[in-house]
């Protein structure tokens, strides 16, 4: 299996600009979790989808911010326009909904994002 | 809201020691925690996943405990080695059917040959 695979690795944009953040989750699993990571917070959930929908969006900082999921095989976090304290590392990760494993959520690479 | 801290932030320790990573969590209310390792500019990769009900797992030269009660959690490394220079961190899910993870700033490691 590939893992979770996120694009672009990294992302160096103008304040305003719109930024696209792309995520593959693990074949099968049904949870896609958006994290960011930043040094002053740390890790922080964003967003989290079951099934394609989303579950919990109280992360999200603000209307700046959306994310969808289209299908099982792809989702994307927007950010419309963005800012410089938008610039962290954002994570994608996934997990599946049954059995044993279901609490294991495996990351991808993650997108180092930086707004100038 | 729950709050997860890690201490130490950061440690250093000569190759073969054993050493102990500490985290502690504000809500004992919690379906499990995990420890997770990150290194740099990578994402991250789960060590152990210890469910609410149990005490302990262990992996390898890991050994993680849990005391739900008290609110803390400890990641033991044995015989420690250049390649665990990493940071860890701990994360814990609460109860009551959400699905992310809090997550601790973690503890920066280097294991010095």
């Amino acid at each position: 299996d590939a893992g979770v695979i996120q694009s672009p690795r990294h992302e160096v944009t103008e304040m305003g600009q719109e930024v696209t953040l792309r995520c593959k989750p693990i074949s099968g699993h049904d949870y896609l979790f958006w994290y960011r990571q930043t040094m002053m917070r740390g890790l922080e959930l964003l967003i989290y989808f079951n099934n394609n929908v989303p579950i919990d969006d109280s992360g999200m900082p603000e209307d700046r911010f959306s994310a969808k999921m289209p299908n099982a095989s792809f989702s994307t976090l927007k950010i419309q326009p963005s800012e410089p304290r938008d610039s962290a590392v954002y994570f994608c990760a996934s997990s599946s909904g049954t059995g044993s494993r279901r609490d294991t959520q495996y990351f991808g690479p993650g997108t180092r994002l930086t707004v100038l | 809201k729950q709050e997860v801290t890690q201490i130490p932030a950061a440690l250093s320790v000569p190759e073969g020691e054993n050493l102990v990573l500490n985290c502690s969590f504000t809500d004992s209310a919690i379906y499990n925690l995990q420890w997770f390792r990150q290194d740099p500019g990578k994402g991250l990769t789960s060590l152990l996943l210890i469910q609410s009900s149990q005490r302990e797992q262990t992996s390898g030269r890991l050994n993680a405990s849990l005391d739900k009660s008290s609110g803390r959690s400890t990641l033991y490394i044995a015989a420690s080695q250049p390649g665990d220079s990493a940071t860890y961190l701990c994360a814990v899910r609460p109860w009551g059917g959400a699905d992310g993870l809090t997550f601790g700033k973690g503890t920066h490691l280097i294991i010095q040959p």
